[in-house]
């Protein structure tokens, strides 16, 4: 079975810190997310990877920062933390980008910043 | 512009069949239609996929239109556990904001 592992369940960091979501998986997929998810808005796309040190802005990059410097870890980075980045952080992989290949998402890291 | 629609939620009683519709009226040829759902205080789980042909596993069936401008998740008997927020999606990476499906005993 995939597994996706997010480092931290649920973080509570201050405005203006420096935060960083880890994201590891284990079945040597090509493809890796970041996704937010907030009340009545779904899931919204941040960034993705296709590739090591390959990044692409999803739909809401601002803010956020990522690092894949080995194929089994996604790094999301926040810069400098603020109050509107309190939500849902959420990983997923994927095998390949063509066909019909199934996301995997990890348990979600819930991010509180006061 | 959105890329699919779908109802903001829904209710059905148990052992009861469940129809979930999606429109992604602006499909391409070749994009497939995937289902997701989400269970409280979890990441989503794949359900089902399909192109062209209904698709069933063991999970549910997925009936998709023959121009491909809708689909529908049908849930055969559902149960307190299927209650979730159910998400089609015709472009693999991109979400929107689902069908929340509330399961009455």
């Amino acid at each position: 079975d995939v597994k996706v592992t997010q480092s931290s369940r649920y973080l509570v960091k201050r405005t203006g810190e420096k935060v960083f979501l880890e994201c590891v998986q284990d079945m040597d997929h090509e493809n890796m997310f970041w996704y937010r998810q907030d009340p009545g808005l779904g899931l919204r796309l941040i960034y993705f990877s296709y590739d090591v040190k390959m990044k692409e802005k999803g739909d809401i990059p601002e803010g956020y920062s990522v690092s894949r410097e080995k194929k089994e870890r996604f790094s999301l980075i926040l810069e400098s933390a603020s109050t509107n980045q309190t939500s849902m952080y959420l990983c997923a992989t994927l095998p390949g980008l063509g066909g019909a290949g199934e996301l995997f998402f990890g348990e979600g890291s819930r991010l509180t910043v006061l | 512009d959105a890329k699919t629609t779908q109802p903001n939620s829904m209710e059905s009683n148990e052992e009861e069949p469940v129809h979930l519709p999606c429109n992604h009226s602006t499909i391409s040829g070749t994009d497939y239609i995937h289902w997701y759902r989400q269970l409280p205080s979890q990441g989503p789980e794949y359900v089902i996929h399909g192109l062209t042909s209904n698709v069933n596993n063991r999970m549910a069936s997925l009936a998709i239109a023959e121009d491909r401008k809708s689909s529908t998740l049908i849930l055969h008997r559902a149960t307190l556990r299927d209650a979730a927020v159910y998400y089609c999606i015709r472009d693999k990476f991109y979400f929107g904001s689902g069908t929340k499906l509330n399961v009455k005993p």
